[in-house]
């Protein structure tokens, strides 16, 4: 079993659709929970970041984190064609880690 | 805000020859910088923790004497893929931390190797 699952998609919405993006996990010992976006052939970037379970809103996107079921979601408001990318999550035990534990990715498509 | 680059973007080369991918941070400096693989459509991959001044950390089934990695400055680690198989060809992506150990993770933009 991976430690982290993320169903791959694609996932294809139109446009100002509620996107929501999910990750399960299964080290109980994650405790800093992270949503990448990836845009093709480039490197990933940070969009959000929350430590332990919780909402944390930026904006369109709101991450939540439930450690009791070991289940992250990552939502987009008002989805624009400029969020095509696809979005991975990542956790790890310690804030300074560089382990890092990426889900597969999810590919998102918001057609206009 | 912090940029991490990465050169050369893409690589081809022809089985047999070492290609090397150098990772800089552009406006901070960085002790510590990751070396990750991505497949296409598949998660990122650690692949070593390179530590300036000192010897990289690799993970468990990453051949060190492959994957050279060299981290010369607080500002660049390099990443030499040797003997080059083109079973190595990937999109490899470095990262660093911003503001030490706890500061915001930056990725480069990833380097696309294709080995013939």
């Amino acid at each position: 079993q991976k430690e982290v699952e993320q169903d791959p998609g694609p996932l294809s919405v139109p446009e100002g659709a509620i996107v929501s993006l999910n990750c399960t996990y299964s080290n109980s010992a994650f405790q800093y929970f992270m949503w990448y976006r990836q845009y093709s052939r480039k490197g990933p970037e940070l969009l959000m970041y929350t430590y332990s379970s919780g909402n944390k809103e930026d904006g369109r996107f709101t991450a939540q984190v439930d450690k009791s079921s070991k289940y992250i979601s990552l939502f987009i408001r008002d989805s624009q064609p400029s969020d095509s990318a696809t979005y991975l999550c990542a956790m790890s035990v310690e804030t300074s880690g560089s382990r890092l534990t990426f889900g597969e990715g999810t590919q998102l498509t918001v057609n206009p | 805000g912090a940029v991490v680059s990465q050169h050369p973007s893409r690589v081809i080369c022809k089985s047999g020859t070492s290609v090397k991918i150098e990772c800089r941070s552009l406006d901070f400096q960085a002790t510590t910088m990751f070396w990750y693989r991505q497949f296409p459509k598949k998660s990122l991959m650690l692949m070593a923790t390179s530590n300036e001044g000192s010897k990289a950390t690799y993970e468990q089934g990453v051949e060190k004497d492959k994957f050279l990695i060299n981290h010369a400055s607080l500002t660049l680690s390099t990443l030499t893929v040797t003997s080059a198989h083109p079973e190595d060809s990937s999109f490899y992506i470095c990262s660093a931390r911003k503001g030490g150990s706890t500061g915001e993770l930056f990725f480069g933009e990833g380097s696309r190797l294709t080995v013939l």
